[in-house]
């Protein structure tokens, strides 16, 4: 299955780590991409290939890869990192896409 | 400024069909695989459609299959999404996306704002 399952919410203090699970079966294979986003805006890229940072992304996003799961790690959580995040990766064609449920996160 | 904007999403009734389009600026379509993503109200992110970058092939989520079409023209450079028997389970905003996949599969690094759909009697 190229489902993917995300925590529906994830909250955290200011300041503290917030830490973004997405597990999915066919994950071992296949690389993972991170999304925040915030109501009434556009999605941004926060982590690509795993682990990778956009330019522009605070170095505090960072993200890992074990096996069927994947982490999106915020370390020193601010306020405006609220928002939803979702997890995508490539689908059973290749060409096409999957996303997880997304996940929300509050800050406290 | 790298840009997408989406336009033409507006209230239709079930069984009716829209033409949504996707602007690019700064930017050449014909290098980027193009993405449909949408977001019912209330709900997450879940992938539409893709069309490569000469627009030769396409791939679409089960549930528009049959029933959307993508399509670009990259000398405006813009992406279409054609959508026809239209549900009310296909309500809601409707963004495009770029993603660069040579050397490798980059992600969906630019997306635009989104354009409303509401199906409805």
């Amino acid at each position: 299955s190229y489902d993917l399952t995300q925590p529906p919410s994830v909250s955290v203090s200011p300041g503290q780590t917030a830490t973004i699970t997405c597990s999915g079966d066919a994950l071992p294979k296949q690389y993972v991409y991170w999304y925040r986003h915030k109501p009434g805006q556009a999605p941004v890229m926060v982590i690509f290939k795993d682990s990778e940072r956009p330019s522009g992304i605070p170095e505090r996003f960072s993200g890992s890869h074990s096996g069927t799961t994947v982490t999106l790690t915020i370390s020193g959580v601010q306020a405006e990192d609220e928002a939803d995040y979702y997890c995508q990766t490539a689908g059973s064609s290749g060409s096409s896409r999957v996303f997880g449920g997304g996940t929300k996160l509050t800050v406290l | 400024e790298v840009q997408l904007v989406e336009s033409g999403g507006e209230l239709v009734q079930p069984g009716g069909s829209l033409r949504l389009s996707c602007a690019a600026s700064t930017f050449n379509v014909r290098d980027y695989w193009m993405h449909w993503v949408r977001q019912a109200p209330g709900k997450g992110l879940v992938w539409v459609s893709r069309i490569n970058g000469d627009g030769s092939r396409t791939t679409y989520a089960d549930p528009v299959k049959g029933r959307f079409t993508t399509s670009r023209d990259n000398t405006e450079n813009t992406v279409h999404l054609q959508m026809n028997s239209l549900t009310v389970e296909d309500t809601g905003v409707y963004y495009c996306a770029r993603e660069r996949v040579l050397p490798t599969v980059y992600g969906m690094d630019v997306w635009g704002r989104g354009t409303t759909v509401i199906v409805s009697s």
